[in-house]
């Protein structure tokens, strides 16, 4: 069975500083890991996933298979930033499992 | 158009009715997919149809029965829902279930009230 666990319900921080959302992950096989995003009013929407290896609106995430971790990072947080932001770990058949989620607020 | 695009917004029923949600997308995505949120907690899946076939069913009540006649729509027909069902019900699409790396593209939901 796959689980994913984000430790943090909230996480407050104040522009410019850096933002850290944690993420871990059980699965038994090799996991493709994905950062979803939901904004104020919007629809949730896909931030990044681990196979493009690309940086999406300054954020990163990289996957740690020996930590089974997949933290998703930012250096200088924006008050566009403040949203619920899901890791989400794929298996087979494409079963998406969603973490339980971190809402970020960005103070000014 | 690159959207999921769900009907109705908001739907309140009671527990002896029969309704339907709806989804579309026109994307030529091949799997499609419900989820249930509810409030404060992430989506859980319920459902997944790939190539209009049903791929996976995670245990849901048959008081919740999916369909999917052609690759573009996917309904979800609701009878006799309890209290406890209320929820945002989000459908999703992918190009296909084989690429699990293939992201979910999600509509805005329908959210559901039983009285």
């Amino acid at each position: 069975a796959q689980r994913v666990t984000q430790p943090e319900k909230l996480l407050s921080v104040f522009k410019g500083a850096p933002v850290e959302l944690k993420c871990n992950y059980s699965y038994s096989g090799s996991p493709e890991l994905f950062w979803y995003v939901q904004y104020s009013r919007q629809r949730l929407q896909l931030l990044l996933r681990h196979i493009s290896r690309e940086s999406i609106k300054g954020f990163t995430a990289d996957l740690n298979k020996g930590e089974t971790s997949f933290h998703l990072k930012k250096p200088f947080a924006q008050e566009e930033d403040s949203a619920m932001y899901y890791c989400a770990l794929s298996a087979a058949g494409n079963k998406l499992t969603f973490g339980g989620g971190t809402r970020v607020l960005v103070k000014p | 158009d690159t959207e999921v695009t769900q009907t109705p917004k908001h739907l309140v029923m009671g527990m002896t009715n029969k309704k339907s949600l709806k989804c579309e997308q026109h994307m030529g995505h091949r799997a499609m997919y419900w989820y249930k949120q509810k409030a404060k907690k992430p989506p859980e899946l319920m459902f997944v149809y790939s190539y209009e076939k049903l791929s996976i069913n995670e245990s849901v009540p048959s008081r919740f029965s999916p369909e999917c006649p052609n690759s573009s729509l996917l309904n979800l027909h609701l009878h006799a829902l309890q209290p406890e069902d209320s929820a945002l019900y989000l459908c999703a699409s992918s190009q296909d279930i084989k690429q699990a790396y293939s992201p979910l593209h999600f509509g805005n939901g329908t959210r559901l009230t039983v009285t």
